[in-house]
This record gives structure tokens, C-alpha cells and sequence, in this order.
């Protein structure tokens, strides 16, 4: 089945350091992939979308000047968050959906567990 | 807005218990449902779809509902087992294909032994 694969599975590092996250699909493509946030004991919340060979749609209130996205194939979408700060410290986790028809799901990476000293 | 809640946040069952998880959302214009199970710490695994024309979804001893008219839909989990233990999400997608997912917080469910 489809697979999406997220790197780093957990980063640790200093305030101020940046923070490149992968995701890619594996065995689909994907010209549009999600970025979510979530906090301990709160729901994923949507930061910002993925387009391939576009700009990336923040979410009001995300800061695209901080959380910097590049689509940059058709199987891979990055999320590097500039200047780490300790209030970025989350779980982002990305998303693509597996098709374009209502019966195909969206398809989930496992998370990045970012945690900012 | 599409708002998703979840009831109850935490539920708490002896080993071979059936169990119900609810998830209510407020406008009905979706296109799917998906229920996704969360274990601490890790990403979403997909559980079950459930399209918008659709009723109920099973899969072994999951059962999803999805009542389109009234914004509800429920996981029913049969003869609960301590490996069910981890966190439920429910997550619509609003109407049209290959959009972000609305997530409710999750309902933590602990199958005790």
C-alpha cells in the first residue's frame, strides 16, 4: 500500500539552530502534501500545503518566513524550520493524499518530534 | 468552520469489553471520514475510510458509522484487547478531493488485562 517515510523521526539541538524535516511517498506521487503541528494533548492542526512546482498556502498565523516548505519533486516535500526557538518544540507530521477520489485516504509519515533547548 | 469533536477524551476498559468512540462535526458538506489510531509518540495509522455516500465501514473488529445528516459518526470496537490501548483520531475531509484533513483531539483509550 502506500507509504509515506518522514526524516528525522526526533531532533534535538540548540535555540537558533535550523531544522530540515523530509517527507516523501514512496510509492505514489504527490503534487500536494500536508503539514501538521501537534501539541501534547491537542489535535493536528494544519500549518501550511505542499504544492509541487508552486508556493506553499500557509495556515493564518503560521510564519512562512520561519517554517520554510519546498516541493521540490513529485515525491518529496521539505519543512525546514529557521531559527529554532524553544516554543517550536512539537510534533509535525506530514500527509499526502493517495489520490484525488473520495474512497482513497490520506496517507501519514510518522512524525518528527522536535525539541528546541 | 468545520469543527471536529471527539467524546469522550479518555475512556478507560477491562480486556474483552465492546466499546463505542464517538466523533461530531459540525457542517455536513464532507467528502470522507477517517479514523486513525495514534500510539505515543508515533504518526497515524489509517484505520478505516468511510466515503460520504456510505454508511459504515468494518474492518475485523472495527465498526465505523457515519450519519452525514446529523455530523455524526462512531468507532465501534469489538472484544477489546490491551493492544487497542493508544489514541483515536477522527479526521474529515472537507468537500473535495485531496484536501487537508480536520482532526478532532482524539479519545485515548487504556484496555486493561
Amino acid at each position: 500500500g502506500a507509504v509515506v517515510s518522514q526524516h528525522p523521526s526526533r531532533v534535538i539541538c540548540k535555540s537558533g539552530t535550523s531544522v530540515k524535516i523530509e517527507c516523501r511517498s514512496l510509492d505514489f506521487q504527490a503534487t500536494t502534501m500536508f503539514w501538521y503541528r501537534q501539541f501534547p494533548k491537542q489535535s493536528l492542526m494544519l500549518m501550511a500545503t505542499s504544492n509541487e512546482g508552486s508556493k506553499a498556502t500557509y495556515e493564518q498565523g503560521v510564519e512562512k518566513d520561519k517554517f520554510l516548505i519546498n516541493h521540490a519533486s513529485l515525491t518529496l516535500s521539505t519543512l525546514t524550520v529557521t531559527s529554532a526557538h524553544p516554543e517550536d518544540s512539537s510534533f509535525y507530521i506530514c500527509s499526502a493524499p493517495s489520490g484525488q477520489r473520495s474512497n482513497q485516504p490520506q496517507h501519514f509519515g510518522d512524525g518528527t518530534r522536535l525539541s528546541i533547548l | 468552520k468545520q469543527e471536529v469533536t471527539q467524546i469522550p477524551a479518555a475512556l478507560s476498559v477491562p480486556e474483552g469489553e465492546n466499546l463505542v468512540l464517538n466523533c461530531s462535526f459540525t457542517d455536513s458538506a464532507i467528502y470522507n471520514l477517517q479514523w486513525f489510531r495514534q500510539d505515543p509518540g508515533k504518526g497515524l495509522t489509517s484505520l478505516l475510510l468511510i466515503q460520504s455516500s456510505q454508511r459504515e465501514q468494518t474492518s475485523g473488529r472495527l465498526n465505523a458509522s457515519l450519519d452525514k445528516s446529523s455530523g455524526r459518526s462512531t468507532l465501534y470496537i469489538a472484544a477489546s484487547q490491551p493492544g487497542d490501548s493508544a489514541t483515536y483520531l477522527c479526521a474529515v475531509g472537507p468537500n473535495q478531493a485531496g484536501t487537508a484533513l480536520i482532526f478532532g483531539k482524539g479519545t485515548t483509550l487504556s484496555v486493561s488485562s
